[in-house]
């Protein structure tokens, strides 16, 4: 039973220029969140998708935007990118049960990221 | 605003030992908190949950205590090996699995 897979493992863009990720959940997962870890931090939820739509966001400005496909795989877009969007991109699956719901997330080994 | 300390500095302990981590947070009112640990260069594992109306939660070599009143988890490891080593998260429960971390505290086990 694989896990959540995320490609690619490592990225080296620079400033300026739009990167895009990828995910795919645990089988069996139907939500998907996006989290951003800087250096020596906790993870920072970006957002989450859930039937294909936004359901949540966090703090993080319009340059970052995603999507969910039928298949629940997901992709996470960033634009114009920052010096400082450098970082690890982690995805976490879940399987939703509501508002209430308190399902672990299963994370993949997320995407370094690096800005030059 | 909403807030999660961690101890920001590295637990030192000798193998054998138990570590104590300490999860602290502020204007939350959460219904659940969950642990993970993380590996250098790998994502988050999950480990225990513990709701709101559970005053500790066992697995195995680990326990987690859940003060609503202190707004406080603990975290321990009893009889810790250097296996052990690694940084562990706490994440209260906001809603719709939406987890906001601390910082993590790192520990590490010397043999």
């Amino acid at each position: 039973d694989a896990g959540v897979t995320q490609s690619p493992t490592h990225l080296i863009k620079t400033r300026g220029q739009q990167v895009t990720l990828r995910c795919s959940p645990k089988s069996g997962h139907d939500t998907v969140s996006w989290y951003q870890q800087a250096l020596g931090q906790g993870p920072q939820f970006i957002f989450q998708y859930y039937e294909e739509e936004e359901r949540q966001r966090g703090n993080f400005p319009d340059r970052f935007s995603g999507h969910q496909f039928p298949n629940y795989s997901s992709e996470l877009n960033v634009n114009a990118l920052l010096l400082g969007d450098s970082a690890l991109y982690l995805c976490a699956s879940s399987l939703d049960r509501g508002v209430r719901s308190n399902q672990p997330q299963h994370f993949g080994d997320g995407t370094r990221l690096s800005i030059l | 605003s909403q807030k999660i300390e961690q101890n920001s500095e590295a637990l030192n302990i000798q193998e054998g030992k138990t570590a104590t981590l300490t999860c602290n947070y502020t204007n939350y009112s959460p219904a659940y908190l969950q642990w993970y640990r993380q590996d250098p260069g790998r994502g988050p594992v999950f480990l225990l949950l513990i709701r709101e109306n559970e005053k500790e939660k066992r697995k195995e070599r680990l326990k987690v205590t859940f003060d609503t009143t202190l707004k406080q988890s603990l975290f321990h490891i009893t009889a810790s090996q250097p296996a052990d080593s690694a940084t562990y998260l706490c994440a209260p429960f906001t809603g719709f699995q939406k987890l906001v971390f601390g910082t993590g505290t790192r520990l590490l086990v010397s043999p």
